[in-house]
């Protein structure tokens, strides 16, 4: 079984762009998180997509937003992007949203903002 | 913020066990107890999770206290392909993880 799949791997963007992120999640996977990895911050939580919804989001302002498709593919797009959105963004999936699941995460995407 | 306690760093010598420790005082009785991995540059892998009841399974096993306030990961034979960072996470969402800054773990010969 193919693992969870993260494009593009690297990108390089400068201040005041957009950026969309994509994650195709384990075959028969439902539920999609993304999280945000920084030197500084850690791992933070973003948001969780399960059926096209939004179930949970983090503490990230709105120029953060994610989306779910049908086959559960999900993307992230960051608007209007600043220096300290450079980082390392990843994608975890799951089987379905209950709690007694682990999630399995993708090799992430290294955003560079100049 | 994370609702975990976990030592900063940790050695061991290759082939022996590895016993990584959590706190999780505060825990409530619907949360679980997730541990993950991550090797440098890589995303975070998934180990093993448990409710009240100890679990094993290929990689670890993980002991939790009957009172469920701590816990310890164990890695019965250490390699040097263990090193890496490990995080003891609680939650009952287990699409939302709660990092903490977790436990590096180096694996020495």
């Amino acid at each position: 079984k193919a693992g969870v799949t993260q494009t593009p791997r690297y990108l390089i963007k400068t201040r005041g762009q957009q950026v969309t992120l994509s994650c195709s999640p384990i075959s028969g996977h439902r539920s999609v998180s993304w999280y945000q990895q920084t030197p500084g911050q850690g791992l933070q939580f973003l948001f969780e997509y399960f059926s096209e919804t939004q179930r949970n989001k983090g503490n990230f302002p709105g120029r953060f937003s994610g989306r779910q498709f049908s086959n559960s593919r999900s993307e992230m797009n960051v608007s209007t992007l600043e220096l300290g959105d450079s980082a390392l963004y990843l994608c975890a999936s799951r089987p379905d949203p209950g709690p007694a699941r682990g999630a399995f995460f993708g090799q992430g995407t290294r955003l560079t903002v100049v | 913020d994370a609702k975990t306690t976990q030592p900063p760093s940790m050695d061991c010598a290759e082939g022996r066990a590895a016993n990584l420790p959590c706190n999780h005082s505060t825990i409530s009785g619907n949360e679980y107890v997730y541990w993950y991995r991550q090797i440098h540059s890589q995303g975070p892998q998934y180990i093993i999770h448990g409710l009240k009841n100890n679990e094993t399974n290929e990689m670890a096993s993980l002991i939790i206290t009957e009172d469920r306030k701590s816990s310890t990961l164990i890695l019965p034979h250490a390699t040097l392909r263990d090193t890496a960072v490990y995080y003891c996470i609680v939650g009952n969402q287990g699409g939302k993880l709660i990092f903490g800054q977790g436990t590096e773990l180096s694996v020495k010969p």
